[in-house]
C-alpha cells in the first residue's frame, strides 16, 4: 500500500510565502501531483512532478526528491482566495494499469 | 465540454434503501475513477476504469458496493444495502490515457453528498 503523510493544518498571512509538505512511503511510484479543495466543490489540479526537482507556475512551485519520499508545494503572494485544502497524491503503477492516491490533505487557512 | 457530470448531487436515504450514483465522464477520456471523501479518511479511490473494463476494484468497502460502466459515457456506483457509515462525498473522476510519466490530469465531478439516516 502507499502512506502519505502531511500535516493537518497550517496558517498563514496575506502576501506571504507558505510550504506544504508531504511525504510518502510506496512502490511503483509513477508521478507525484498536488490538488486543491475549496470547502464544497471537486479537487483541481494544481500540478506534477515525475522528476526530481522544482516545477513552477505562477505563484505555485513544487519540488520532489524521489530518493526522499518528499515533495513540497510552494505558495508565495499569498492571497485569501489560497484558502483551501491541498491534497498531496502519489501515482503509482500496479499490475493492471495506474492509480492516483491522495493523502487527507492540509487545510491552508490565509489570515490578514 | 461539460465536464464531468455527476448526479444527484444530494441524497438524503434511510438505513437499507438502495442508492444510485451517476457518471457521465468527459467524451473521449479512456479512464473514470469513483473515490468516496470523508473527513475521518480523506479521498480514498475505491474503483477504476479503463476503456469501461473495471482494473481495480481493490478500494471497494464491501460486497454492498458495485460498480458498473457499461459504455463509455456512463459509469453507476450502487450501494445496497445502504449504511449510516456510507455517509460521505462521492466523486466520479475521469482522464485521458496515462502516458508514461505523462501528467494526465484527473478532472473530477462536483461530487455526490449522500447521507444515510
Amino acid at each position: 500500500g502507499q502512506n502519505i503523510d502531511q500535516p493537518t493544518e497550517m496558517t498563514a498571512t496575506e502576501g506571504a510565502i507558505v510550504q506544504i509538505n508531504c511525504t510518502y512511503q510506496t512502490s511503483g511510484f509513477n508521478g507525484l501531483f498536488w490538488y486543491q479543495q475549496h470547502a464544497g466543490e471537486a479537487p483541481t489540479f494544481l500540478s506534477y512532478n515525475v522528476l526530481d526537482g522544482l516545477e513552477e507556475k505562477g505563484r505555485f512551485s513544487s519540488f520532489l526528491s524521489r530518493s526522499k519520499g518528499y515533495s513540497y508545494l510552494l505558495l508565495k503572494e499569498l492571497q485569501m482566495k489560497d484558502s483551501a485544502s491541498y491534497l498531496c497524491a502519489v501515482r503509482v503503477s500496479t499490475g493492471g494499469g495506474n492509480k492516483l492516491t491522495f493523502g487527507t490533505g492540509t487545510q491552508l487557512k490565509v489570515e490578514l | 465540454d461539460a465536464g464531468v457530470i455527476q448526479s444527484p448531487r444530494h441524497e438524503v436515504t434511510e438505513m437499507g434503501q438502495e442508492v444510485t450514483l451517476r457518471c457521465k465522464p468527459i467524451s473521449g477520456h479512456d479512464y473514470l475513477f469513483w473515490y468516496r471523501q470523508t473527513m475521518m479518511r480523506g479521498l480514498e479511490l475505491l474503483i477504476y476504469f479503463n476503456n469501461n473494463v473495471p482494473i481495480d476494484d481493490s478500494g471497494m468497502p464491501e460486497d454492498r458496493f458495485s460498480a458498473k460502466m457499461p459504455n463509455a459515457s456512463f459509469s453507476t456506483l450502487k450501494i445496497q444495502p445502504s449504511e449510516p457509515r456510507d455517509s460521505a462525498v462521492y466523486f466520479c473522476a475521469s482522464s485521458l490515457a496515462w502516458r508514461d510519466r505523462g501528467a494526465n490530469v484527473l478532472t473530477f465531478g462536483a461530487g455526490s453528498r449522500l447521507t444515510v439516516l
